[in-house]
């Protein structure tokens, strides 16, 4: 079955440097979420996408911004890259309405982004 | 304000060894969902299970059980007889009924099945 297709795998940036993840959900979800998991530490969530649209902020510093696209695949995009940016970062779709009986969310293998 | 306490940072046991991880939450929601989910160490989350607040009977799968005590606020995962492929870190999470998920995560217990 597909599943949740994150890319890069790594990604290794210096100081200041821009990044961009991507996330490829799984056919037919049209919910995308966005978490930062620092070492040691459990995912935090930082923002969400329904239907092309944000439907939820988190932690998300003003420095990284994402969308989603009309495929509904998403990308995330780190500006100004600061060392405490270091992180896994994980993409979850669902199948999802509003309002309506949440689903369980499937994870994509999740990004790592080394800071230098 | 949401909130998911895993009290045990770091288990260890030995393998065939049951061990049971605990979870405690908090919400002011009467519907909400709760899920576990494995972390090995190649990284990657795997769900696991999903529970929802009006359910109340516990789970079994396999090696694994679930149970779900409201009265406490507990949703404890149990591993019957450990295997070493059982070590990760395993996250309890709570979700709340507002229809866009924004699941919070507890801390993670770190389970290391020793052969």
């Amino acid at each position: 079955a597909a599943g949740v297709i994150q890319s890069p795998r790594h990604l290794i940036k210096e100081k200041r440097e821009t990044a961009t993840l991507k996330c490829y959900p799984i056919p037919r979800h049209d919910t995308v979420y966005w978490y930062q998991q620092g070492p040691g530490q459990d995912p935090q969530f930082l923002i969400s996408f329904y239907e092309k649209m944000q439907s939820d902020k988190g932690s998300i510093p003003d420095r990284f911004s994402a969308q989603q696209f009309s495929d509904y695949h998403s990308e995330l995009n780190m500006s100004s890259l600061e060392l405490g940016d270091s992180a896994l970062y994980f993409c979850a779709s669902s199948l999802a309405i509003p309002g309506a009986t949440n689903e369980k969310l499937f994870f994509g293998s999740g990004t790592q982004l080394s800071v230098l | 304000a949401q909130k998911v306490t895993q009290a045990q940072t770091e288990i260890s046991v030995v393998e065939k060894e049951d061990v049971t991880l605990d979870c405690v939450y908090e919400t002011r929601d009467t519907t909400y969902y709760l899920f576990w989910y494995k972390q090995p160490p190649s990284g990657e989350l795997v769900f696991l299970i999903r529970r929802n607040s009006f359910d109340e009977q516990n789970e079994i799968s396999g090696r694994y059980s679930w149970n779900f005590q409201k009265s406490t606020s507990s949703f404890n995962f149990t591993i019957t007889a450990s295997q070493v492929v059982d070590s990760a870190v395993y996250f309890c999470a709570l979700a709340d009924s507002g229809g866009y998920q924004k699941v919070t995560f507890g801390i993670g217990t770190k389970l290391q099945v020793i052969p």
